[in-house]
């Protein structure tokens, strides 16, 4: 079944710390890879995708994530968090084939910044 | 550009009620999608409606329907409602002609169940 697995439900950091969110995907033929953020009282927002060319992607904020083919792995990262950064993050995976594309989403990661 | 509005932003029903939420989605995108997040299930996909048309269903009881008009906005209703259903009620748009779709988010219709 197509599923998308992140690992940690809640992650506690400490302001400036650095911080990896981690997301598994179950293999398939061809991915899209995803992260939305979340915050307090806010619908999502696309942070940064992988849809093709170079593994490693970038947001604007600091965050970067990687697409590990091998590791069925796009787990999110940034080197020095700020307090603002305190949200729920969401990873989600287009499974595509035949023609159909089903969008998946992951459980969500709750990360706070503590100062 | 207008992103996706959802009407009212909360609401509080009790049991045996019914519900409509609203959902105008961003100028031009003809697809919109509906999904329940509750935090223990997270985000669950329930439906999708591209011109006018229901094209992916999840797997909910019939109590959970929506429409979509002619303007791509699109309404979702609840009948009967249980307290199981509270949860933030989130709609997304897009652009179903670009691949693959990406999805643009509302700021979700808060619904709690007495």
């Amino acid at each position: 079944a197509q599923s998308v697995t992140q690992l940690d439900s809640q992650v506690p950091v400490f302001e400036e710390a650095p911080v990896e969110l981690r997301c598994n995907y179950s293999s398939s033929v061809s991915v899209y890879l995803f992260w939305y953020v979340q915050y307090p009282n806010q619908g999502l927002q696309l942070l940064l995708k992988y849809l093709s060319g170079s593994t490693l992607v970038e947001s604007i904020n600091g965050f970067e994530a990687e697409f590990n083919k091998s590791q069925t792995s796009f787990h999110l990262r940034k080197p020095s968090v700020h307090i603002s950064d305190t949200a729920e993050y969401f990873c989600a995976v287009i499974y595509a084939q035949g023609g159909s594309e089903k969008l998946v989403f992951g459980k969500g990661t709750k990360l706070t910044v503590n100062p | 550009k207008a992103g996706v509005t959802q009407t009212p932003r909360y609401l509080i029903k009790t049991r045996g009620q019914q519900v409509t939420l609203s959902c105008s989605p961003i100028s031009g995108h003809r697809s919109v999608s509906w999904y329940q997040q509750t935090p223990g299930q997270g985000l669950q996909f329930l439906f999708e409606y591209f011109s006018e048309t229901q094209r992916n269903k999840g797997n909910f009881p019939g109590r959970f329907s929506g429409r979509q008009f002619s303007n791509s906005r699109s309404e979702m209703n609840v009948s009967t409602l249980e307290l199981g259903d509270s949860a933030l009620y989130l709609c997304a748009s897009s652009r179903r002609d670009s691949f693959p779709m990406e999805l643009f988010f509302g700021s979700g219709t808060q619904l709690s169940v007495l």
